[in-house]
């Protein structure tokens, strides 16, 4: 089954809406958690370093204020895409893995398919 | 910076037939993780299979395998007895040590022929 939780699936909104997607390790505490962006038919591109308790670390080109990371908890990171354009619309996925094990892989999401109208 | 390079954007093989992935990737750790991640339409990614660093012996899921070249820092996927179920994006990752993100290629979507 699913290890990590993500939601919303699809989002359809209008432009000037903040959004709010959620990622939940569901067995495993993850002090860190990693948000990709997918634009189609390309790779995940590295958007921000969730880290539980302290600031976002974010990628070079990625604004901050635009795209805000709260981790609340030690399973729980969520991204918050202010004031919405149709530029923001993407596929979103987040990862996170059990660090207990330097072996463990990463995790995925099932993402979020955000449209902004 | 730690990079991955997929070099075939696409592939094709026959179904039940064999199909090799190309991956290189450059860094200057000696103790990194290295993985292939699947894409199907679905857009979920699956991991198909991993390898540390420090094994020598190459990794095999069932009918995927990988041939790790360290020196030559290669780390291809071969795919057996191919399945139209296998068609999908592929995605060659690397991870260093410590709690860092993956690092991806730019991926090879593969088609297999009925």
């Amino acid at each position: 089954g699913a290890v990590v939780s993500q939601h919303p699936s699809r989002v359809i909104c209008k432009s000037g809406t903040s959004v709010k997607i959620e990622c939940r390790s569901l067995d495993f505490q993850a002090t860190t958690m990693f948000w990709y962006r997918q634009f189609p038919k390309q790779s995940l591109m590295l958007m921000a370093t969730s880290n539980e308790g302290s600031k976002a670390t974010y990628e070079q080109g990625v604004e901050k204020d635009k795209f805000l990371i709260n981790h609340a908890s030690l399973t729980l990171s969520t991204l918050t895409v202010t004031s919405a354009h149709p530029e923001d619309s993407s596929f979103y996925i987040c990862s996170a893995r059990d660090q207990r094990w330097a072996y463990q892989p990463q995790h995925f999401g099932d993402g979020t398919r955000l449209s902004i109208l | 910076a730690q990079t991955v390079t997929q070099s075939q954007p696409e592939m094709s093989v026959q179904e039940a037939e064999t199909v090799t992935l190309s991956c290189t990737y450059d860094t200057s750790e000696s103790d990194y993780y290295l993985f292939w991640y699947k894409q199907p339409p679905s857009r979920q990614m699956i991991l198909v299979i991993r390898q540390e660093a420090y094994k020598q012996q190459n990794a095999t899921e069932n009918r995927f395998s990988v041939n790790f070249q360290k020196a030559a820092k290669s780390f291809s996927l071969k795919i057996s007895d191919s399945q139209l179920g296998d068609a999908a994006m592929y995605f060659c990752a690397y991870r260093g040590s410590g709690n860092t993100p993956l690092v991806f290629g730019k991926g090879t979507r593969l088609s297999v022929i009925a």
